[in-house]
């Protein structure tokens, strides 16, 4: 069974621009979170998708949103980056909507801003 | 909403003994504390988890022990190999259904000395 697969593996933006990144679960989950790892921070909660609708943020700003597909895929967009949104973005999947599902995590994206 | 503290930030062990990290949460709704191991440069893998209707799990030399009243729980790692050396993470499900995803500690540095 194939992992939680996330692309791309690093990104580079200068202030301002936009990032896109994109999250494929675990067959069968319906549940995708993203999470924002910086260093020293441990692992914050951005977004939480299940059955293609937004279901809850953590406390980030506006800038920072996302989508969930027909397939269950996700995508998180930051945009206006500033540097402080420099860090490994993590997506894990779970099946359901019932809380204490386990989450897998992907590999994660490092996004890098200059 | 939820918070997660966890102790110590970084342990060091001989090889062969034991180590022990310790959580504590606020939200007294949470019945769900997974751990999660992450090597470096990878992603966090779960380990164990434990929900609040047990008072401990274990799984060949990890256990996890949960005491509801203390809101705290605790990853046991007995006999231990160069292999456990990474950042361990606790983390907590706050009340709402999955809501607000999963609260982290900022992560204990598991180093074993040869």
């Amino acid at each position: 069974e194939a992992g939680v697969t996330q692309s791309p593996t690093h990104l580079i933006k200068t202030r301002g621009q936009q990032a896109t990144l994109r999250c494929s679960p675990i067959s069968g989950h319906t549940s995708v979170y993203w999470y924002q790892q910086a260093l020293g921070l441990g692992l914050q909660f951005l977004l939480w998708y299940d059955e293609g609708e937004e279901r809850n943020r953590g406390n980030f700003p506006p800038r920072f949103s996302g989508r969930q597909f027909p397939n269950y895929s996700s995508e998180l967009n930051v945009n206006a980056l500033e540097l402080e949104d420099s860090a490994l973005y993590l997506c894990a999947s779970s099946g359901g909507l019932w809380y204490t599902d386990t989450q897998y995590f992907g590999p994660g994206t490092r996004l890098t801003v200059l | 909403g939820e918070n997660v503290e966890q102790h110590p930030s970084t342990l060091s062990v001989q090889e062969g003994d034991s180590a022990v990290i310790k959580c504590t949460y606020s939200d007294s709704a949470s019945n769900y504390f997974p751990w999660y191991k992450q090597e470096l440069g990878k992603r966090p893998q779960l380990i164990i988890d434990i929900r609040s209707n047990v008072g401990e799990k274990k799984d060949q030399r990890i256990a996890v022990t949960l005491n509801k009243t203390a809101k705290h729980f605790s990853l046991h790692i007995t006999e231990t190999q160069p292999e456990d050396s990474a950042v361990y993470f606790c983390a907590a499900s706050g009340a709402g259904g999955g809501a607000d995803g999963l609260t982290f500690g900022k992560g204990t540095h598991l180093i074993i000395q040869p």
